[in-house]
């Protein structure tokens, strides 16, 4: 069974220093991996996808996202924090190359907060 | 401009009142799901959709309904409500074409969140 795991339910940050959101996964299978971030009521939008074109993966907003298959993680940074960064943060195990999106699996949520 | 509506965004309700919750996406995508998202468990999908009058059952499907009628639309309905049903619920859509459809990510409306009393 695949599972996904998120280190720390909440981490909070000055703004300006950097960002660390931990994401380990499990999947029998080449995963693909997905970082979503959910503001206060809002739906989630996507940050970031890994589908194994590349290992470093840029999205939006400054993120930027490290597949490492030996450690099974799938961790999110951002250099600098801004205060806008502040909402939760869904790290998603997606089917693999022979499945679609029916067997999403997604982590317990990070929430992040920004210190002024 | 590409969304996914979903109706209503609040409902306070009964138990056993019967409701539908509607999402709508205008976007032509194939897939479309229904998950619920409750404190320290993140979402968990409770029923989704291939295509037109194709359905399946997440991991969390009892109590709900669904219908996939048209293409655009994915209705959630509740036959009895409970109050272990109280949860904010999302909507979902994605396109299934392109070589490796699980890269397509999932546009996702802005909730609906229901109280069952």
């Amino acid at each position: 069974a695949q599972s996904v795991t998120q280190l720390d339910s909440h981490v909070s940050v000055s703004e300006g220093t950097p960002v660390l959101l931990r994401c380990n996964y499990s999947s029998s299978y080449s995963p693909s991996l997905f970082w979503y971030v959910q503001h206060p009521n809002k739906g989630l939008q996507l940050l970031l996808k890994y589908t194994s074109a590349a290992t470093l993966v840029k999205g939006i907003n400054g993120f930027e996202a490290e597949f490492k298959k030996s450690e099974t993680s799938f961790h999110l940074t951002k250099p600098s924090a801004h205060m806008s960064d502040a909402a939760e943060y869904f790290c998603v195990l997606g089917g693999g190359s022979n499945f679609g999106n029916e067997k999403l699996t997604f982590g317990t949520g990070t929430r992040l907060t920004i210190i002024p | 401009e590409a969304q996914v509506t979903q109706n209503p965004r609040y409902l306070i309700t009964v138990t056993g009142k019967k409701l539908t919750v509607t999402c709508s996406q205008n976007m032509n995508h194939e897939y479309m799901s229904w998950y619920r998202q409750d404190p320290g468990l993140g979402l968990r999908q409770i029923y989704y959709s291939m295509n037109v009058e194709v359905t399946d059952k997440g991991d969390v499907p009892e109590g709900y309904k669904v219908s996939r009628k048209e293409k655009r639309n994915f209705p959630l309905i509740l036959e009895s409500p409970s109050p272990n049903q109280t949860s904010l619920y999302f909507c979902a859509s994605s396109s299934l074409t392109g070589s490796v459809r699980s890269n397509q990510p999932q546009h996702f409306g802005d909730g609906t969140r229901l109280s069952i009393l």
